[in-house]
């Protein structure tokens, strides 16, 4: 069973669009939250990370949402540039290592 | 600091030989964390450590899977005999302070085993 589900698989959006992705989890017991950036031949970066304890996180142009009712969260991007173009990764933890979602390939076109 | 370092970055071996992954954690972090990331699976968790110590080997796959923290700096992941389904990129992590704390990952080990 899945503990985190996360989507798209693939995204693709214009330069200076908004770049949206999104992860749903069970398990209440989680209470970290972040989002990995990978790029080709590397190894995953954190991006942006949130507690439950707040429904929203910007950092530039990244911003994480959260919804603990329903148990989502979801990465914006605005104003999505090319160097953008990478693997995001949502991730769950609580008394327990990172679980990963499966990956969104996003790429971001001119 | 100069960030998690792994090595070899590429290794290719032939079915049945041994194959040893090397990771040096960042210094002062008391957590290391070995992951497997292939197409199929994504990212999963094999083992991890505190303080040099197994907490939880659960995700290391086969008992062809051994993985060993004999100090603070050093960790390797060894597989004995390799198998072609073992091809994939092994990364290791380290964090400070917990499980759910920014996890810092080396650059990979590219492994085919052909």
């Amino acid at each position: 069973q899945q503990q985190v589900k996360q989507s798209p698989q693939s995204l693709i959006v214009q330069k200076g669009g908004i770049s949206i992705i999104n992860c749903a989890y069970e398990n209440t017991a989680f209470d970290y939250f972040p989002w990995y950036q990978q790029f080709p031949g590397k190894g995953p970066a954190l991006l942006i990370a949130i507690r439950p304890d707040v429904s929203e996180k910007k950092e530039g142009r990244f911003t994480i949402s959260f919804n603990k009712s329903a148990k989502q969260f979801s990465l914006h991007i605005m104003d999505s540039q090319p160097g953008d173009s990478a693997t995001y990764f949502c991730a769950v933890s609580g008394n327990t290592p990172l679980v990963f979602g499966k990956g969104t390939r996003l790429s971001v076109i001119a | 600091d100069a960030g998690v370092i792994q090595s070899p970055r590429h290794e290719v071996t032939e079915m049945g030989q041994e194959v040893t992954l090397r990771c040096k954690p960042i210094s002062g972090h008391d957590y290391l964390f070995w992951y497997r990331q292939t197409m199929m699976r994504g990212l999963e968790l094999l083992i991890y450590f505190n303080n040099n110590v197994p907490i939880d080997d659960s995700g290391m796959p086969e008992d062809r899977f051994s993985a060993k923290m004999p100090n603070a700096s050093f960790s390797t992941l060894k597989i004995q005999p390799s198998e072609p389904r073992d091809s994939a990129v092994y990364f290791c992590a380290s964090s400070f302070g917990g499980v759910n704390t920014e996890a810092f990952f080396g650059q990979g080990t590219r492994l085919t085993v052909v």
